[in-house]
């Protein structure tokens, strides 16, 4: 089971590139690299997912370094609304939800 | 509405209650997933079902018994809860237990036990 470790939180305010890496340095090679955010009450919402080098969607970039033991998320101009958990996860079949990252955005 | 969907919303039981929590999902997902979310702490996995075969049981009490009747909901049944037991349940989907994307979550049933 890949374990990662990330930040516990990070502070920011509106308009900024939030970048949170998350390791994962025993990441075996059927992984992919997921990543999803969660608001209070709610349940975690898939962001982006990679196995190697860069993935973009409309939401995030996520860059993966060759040796993939790392990866970072890159939420561009973030707005209040990005405050939320982070969370990484190098699982290839079994969802384990680490503490994440908990992200606020100030104005 | 992010097509798995929980009900109810929010449960208030006592400890000699019986309650169950039902998920529902119309993705066409072939496994479905229990969390529990306590205060502050990670979501911790309960309960796989792939293809309505219960696959994984994370050493979960008694107390908690789940229920896959098809591939499209999940139940959770609940009996003589203690106050530990008060968190966000979460239900979760995805397609394939063995494919590692797209896991689609509901917004969770906040229990309370009183």
């Amino acid at each position: 089971l890949a374990k990662t470790t990330q930040p516990i939180s990070m502070d920011s305010y509106e308009g900024q590139e939030v970048n949170i890496t998350c390791s994962h340095n025993n990441i075996a090679t059927n992984d992919y690299i997921t990543w999803y955010q969660q608001f209070p009450s709610q349940g975690p919402r898939f962001i982006i997912q990679g196995y190697k080098t860069k993935v973009t969607n409309e939401v995030a970039s996520l860059f993966i370094p060759a040796d993939r033991k790392s990866s970072t998320l890159s939420l561009p101009r973030v707005s209040l609304s990005d405050t939320a958990v982070y969370y990484c996860l190098v699982d290839d079949y079994k969802l384990s939800f680490g503490a994440g990252t908990t992200v606020t955005v100030r104005a | 509405e992010t097509g798995v969907t929980q009900t109810p919303r929010h449960l208030v039981m006592g400890m000699t209650n019986k309650k169950s929590l039902k998920c529902e999902q119309h993705l066409g997902h072939n496994a479905m997933y229990w969390y529990k979310q306590s205060a502050k702490k990670p979501l911790e996995l309960m309960f796989v079902y792939s293809l309505e075969e219960r696959v994984e049981n994370n050493s979960v009490p008694s107390r908690f018994s789940p229920e896959c009747p098809n591939s499209s909901h999940l139940f959770l049944h609940l009996h003589t809860l203690q106050p530990e037991d008060s968190a966000l349940y979460l239900c979760a989907s995805s397609q394939d237990q063995q494919v590692h994307y797209g896991y689609t979550f509901g917004s969770g049933t906040r229990l309370t036990v009183v």
